[in-house]
């Protein structure tokens, strides 16, 4: 069975520039989450969808970012226009029941705004 | 201010010694979980913990909740270089719907 995947690896835009990273659920898995870490701190909820719709989006940093999860299977987050704060290392997971089910992590797309 | 204070953020150790980590907080949670995470890979799930006390064992691994629900341990026993990796705890508070919380992580090298 395949585990989450995500795409790309790796992105490195210039401030202002616009990216869209794209998660990949493992199959069946209604509940799909974002997360973020930022160098030096913690992983950070960013929300949760279960299917196509958002159960919890208070995790999101402000409104440059956009995440959408269309027919509830695989979902993006787009972040524009990118601020050189937004770095960090973005996760997916997705899991089969709501919280606290096991969450199953993607390696996590490395994204670097200069 | 972090939720959840783990401790301590790095440790280095020879093989076959024993060693805990620690992740505590002043509030109290449902549920707790442990993960392990290495370079280029999300975190994995190790264990979840949810009732005050309970201690659950994994291999060497061995993983306490506090009986007020508010910190927990992860002890490994006879540390191998596999172990090496980074430990994070994740919790979720009591009442409804509460996102989790990561803690920062306890980065661990086991020296062979």
């Amino acid at each position: 069975e395949a585990g989450v995947t995500q795409f790309p690896s790796h992105s490195v835009i210039e401030k202002g520039q616009t990216v869209t990273l794209r998660c990949d659920p493992i199959s069946g898995h209604d509940n799909l989450y974002w997360y973020r870490r930022v160098m030096g701190k913690e992983i950070k909820f960013l929300l949760h969808f279960v299917k196509e719709s958002k159960q919890d989006e208070s995790g999101m940093p402000n409104n440059r970012f956009l995440a959408e999860r269309t027919g509830g299977t695989y979902s993006t987050l787009k972040v524009q226009p990118a601020e050189l704060e937004d770095s960090g290392v973005y996760f997916c997971a997705s899991s089969v029941k709501g919280p606290p089910g096991e969450q199953y992590f993607g390696p996590g797309t490395r994204l670097t705004v200069t | 201010t972090q939720l959840l204070e783990q401790s301590p953020q790095f440790l280095s150790i020879q093989e076959g010694e024993n060693l805990t980590v620690y992740c505590n907080s002043s509030s109290v949670f449902s549920s707790l979980q442990w993960y392990r995470q290495e370079p280029g890979e999300g975190p994995v799930l190790l264990v979840t913990v949810v009732t005050g006390g309970e201690v659950k064992k994994l291999k060497r691994l061995t993983f306490q909740f506090g009986d007020a629900r508010k910190d927990s341990s992860l002890h490994i026993t006879a540390a191998q270089t596999g172990d090496t990796g980074l430990y994070l705890c994740a919790a979720r508070k009591s009442g409804g719907y509460q996102k989790v919380t990561f803690g920062i992580g306890t980065k661990l090298q086991v020296i062979p």
